[in-house]
């Protein structure tokens, strides 16, 4: 199965600046997913990142906020612009390998 | 669009007793469906998942799981609970038609284990 791994692990921000996350894959992959979950909440779909194409955003997800880049098969980030407390969540990378979605280890993201 | 409801936010069970964990789905075609565990401070951990064929799904740590179609359920047992299985659980679908593709979740249930 994949392995993923996301930096930073968590991080600390200050209301009004941007956070870049990481997403590495120890293999080629096609489809990359970033997922947010807020705090004692479920997963939500933010973003689609394929390579060489532009991210599809889900609905109430926009890119000006969450600026995604994916520039090649193991790697991708998402931005969290203009941070606001409200973006406090962990933020997850998930990737698919035979049918099988995995998800890296999270980052957690609290905006002060 | 589909969605994925779980009926129950907490459920307790003493350790040793068996274990249900509901999911009903609201999809158009032949789901795709799966359930995670996300034990405390740890990531998801898929537990099985199901596409086709045998609607009796066996996945990791004793854990099973029945697609009913008539009943649009998607249903995880575990015959006997062990304190370790202390955890949320989560129910999701495939965004939309195909394997590969984004996840839609359900709110999750967590599960108490009592000694």
């Amino acid at each position: 199965s994949a392995v993923i791994s996301q930096k930073p692990s968590r991080d600390i921000c200050q209301r009004g600046t941007s956070l870049t996350i990481q997403c590495q894959v120890d293999s080629q992959v096609t489809m990359m997913f970033w997922y947010r979950q807020q705090p004692g909440q479920s997963l939500t779909l933010i973003a689609t990142a394929n390579q060489g194409s532009e991210a599809t955003y889900e609905s109430g997800f926009v890119i000006d906020k969450f600026p995604i880049s994916r520039p090649n098969l193991t790697f991708s980030t998402l931005t969290v612009s203009n941070m606001s407390p409200e973006d406090s969540s962990i933020y997850l990378c998930s990737v698919v390998e035979y049918n099988e979605q995995f998800f890296g280890p999270g980052t957690r993201l609290t905006v002060l | 669009a589909q969605s994925v409801t779980q009926p129950d936010i907490h459920i307790t069970v003493s350790e040793g007793a068996s274990l249900e964990l509901r999911c009903n789905y609201s999809y158009g075609a032949t789901p795709y469906l799966f359930w995670y565990v996300q034990s405390p401070g740890q990531g998801l951990q898929l537990l099985l998942k199901y596409f086709s064929g045998d609607t009796l799904v066996q996945g990791i740590k004793g854990f099973e799981a029945e697609f009913k179609r008539s009943q649009s359920s998607f249903n995880l047992r575990k015959p006997s609970v062990h304190w370790s299985d202390a955890a949320e659980y989560f129910c999701a679908v495939v965004h939309s038609g195909g394997g590969a593709d984004g996840l839609t979740f359900g709110k999750g249930t967590h599960l108490i284990i009592q000694p």
